[in-house]
């Protein structure tokens, strides 16, 4: 999901299903990705990440999927549980340095 | 230790008042960062230092002032503040320059009357 205007997209799913959330990213000479989670009152937390010469990899119940042809990122979650609601962002590094620029964020909902 | 810590967690203050924020890792990393985030948004990138040295500063208006004193703490400085600039304020740090994961600290919220 994308950000539209002051709403973040949401994404309701039943506990125990797989999530799947998307990200499109903007500048194809990015090389580094990360997937934050972010809960209400906190500060956003390390997922996983990807470097531009992977297409693919995997972490504890996450995968992280990129496809530089269309510039798409996804974060799947497996048996999604309610500890798992949360706003999730993805984020590029677009330059040589350090910087990373965020997507708009989707909010995850699970329902018990 | 993987956190960073960040003080105070909830800040009110004046138009007219000065206030700083402080930010601290021990993780030995050399890069350190501010981000600001309003409501419903993404985190916004305001500055980076490192090596404890100020690399970049994203055209931030000047009444935000940042401080890096050794490589463990980061401080934003804060005068003259408009009621806009309430938001999170999140601070961050990584192992170095090169492509890194970020680690966030919780936030200063911070709330201009």
């Amino acid at each position: 999901g994308e950000s539209v205007g002051l709403h973040l997209p949401t994404l309701s799913v039943q506990e125990g299903d797989n999530s799947i959330i998307n990200c499109a990213y903007s500048n194809s000479a990015s090389d580094y990705f990360i997937w934050y989670k972010q809960e209400s009152g906190k500060g956003p937390q390390f997922i996983i990440d990807i470097r531009s010469n992977m297409d693919k990899r995997q972490g504890q119940r996450v995968t992280v999927l990129l496809n530089k042809t269309v510039k798409h990122l996804s974060l799947q979650i497996a048996a999604t549980q309610p500890g798992d609601s949360a706003v999730y962002f993805c984020a590029e590094n677009s330059n040589a340095g350090n910087m990373l620029t965020f997507g708009g964020g989707t909010r995850l909902m699970v329902k018990p | 230790d993987t956190e960073v810590t960040q003080t105070p967690k909830h800040l009110v203050m004046g138009m007219t008042n000065k206030k700083s924020l402080k930010c601290e890792q021990h993780m030995g990393h050399r890069a350190m960062y501010w981000y600001k985030q309003k409501a419903k948004k993404p985190p916004e990138l305001m500055f980076v230092y490192s090596y404890e040295k100020l690399s970049i500063n994203e055209s931030v208006p000047s009444r935000f002032s940042p401080e890096c004193p050794n490589s463990s703490l980061l401080n934003l400085h804060l005068h003259a503040l408009q009621p806009e600039d309430s938001a999170l304020y999140l601070c961050a740090s990584s192992q170095g320059a090169a492509p890194y994961e970020q680690y966030f600290g919780p936030g200063t919220r911070l709330t201009v009357t």
